[in-house]
């Protein structure tokens, strides 16, 4: 099976332009979830869609934007870059219905290679 | 809210020893997964283990074990019989109710021939 595919690896833009990144999950995940690591920050959730909803929504502003299309294929979008925009952004795939007896999640989220993005 | 806390931000151990990354959390949901994950340089990040709040027996998976204090709020992890591929930051991370983890600051573990 493919793992998470992302695309593109890097990516250098300029203040104020705007970027897309595309995630292609895991065959038969429905869910993908978005990360954005930085040295400063780490791990921060951006969020999460299933089924081309998005489910949830961290705290970032809405210059970040995402979408999922019908085949689980996502987008993130991030318009009028800054400086402290540049980071790793994680996709992560993972499937339906794991979740255990408690109602807590426990299938791993599995992680694609990242996309570097450079702002300058 | 959900925290993890990692307080070794860096760790050395010998090829062929053991080493225990330690991880704290603490949360609000009465039911919590437990992830940890690894981070080569390369940047992708590769599921280890997992722990449900419920389980009574800590997770093993090959050479990591999950050594979980539910009254402590720890789950460290053990690596046996470290390699040198173990070399990487280590993350813990934790999901409750949402499918979103909150992840701890890493630590970097190196391992030494």
């Amino acid at each position: 099976k493919a793992g998470v595919t992302q695309t593109p690896r890097y990516l250098i833009k300029t203040r104020g332009q705007q970027v897309t990144l595309s995630c292609s999950p895991i065959s038969g995940h429905r869910s993908v979830s978005w990360y954005q690591q930085t040295p400063g920050q780490g791990l921060q959730f951006l969020f999460e869609y299933f089924s081309e909803t998005q489910r949830n929504k961290g705290n970032f502003p809405g210059r970040f934007s995402g979408r999922q299309f019908s085949n689980s294929r996502s987008e993130m979008n991030v318009s009028t870059l800054e400086l402290g925009d540049s980071a790793l952004y994680l996709c992560a795939s993972s499937g339906a219905g794991d979740r255990s007896s408690d109602g807590s999640y426990n299938s791993p989220l599995h992680f694609g290679n990242g996309t570097r993005l450079t702002v300058t | 809210a959900q925290k993890i806390t990692q307080t070794q931000p860096g760790m050395f151990v010998q090829e062929k020893e053991a080493v225990t990354l330690d991880c704290t959390y603490d949360t609000s949901d009465p039911s919590y997964g437990l992830f940890w994950y690894k981070q080569p340089s390369s940047g992708e990040m590769i599921f280890l283990i997992y722990q449900g709040s419920y389980d009574q027996q800590n997770a093993t998976e090959g050479r990591y074990s999950l050594n979980f204090q539910k009254a402590r709020k720890s789950a460290n992890l053990v690596i046996s019989a470290s390699q040198l591929g173990d070399s990487a930051m280590y993350f813990c991370a934790m999901a409750g109710s949402a499918r979103q983890l909150t992840f701890g600051s890493g630590t970097q573990l190196t391992v030494l021939p």
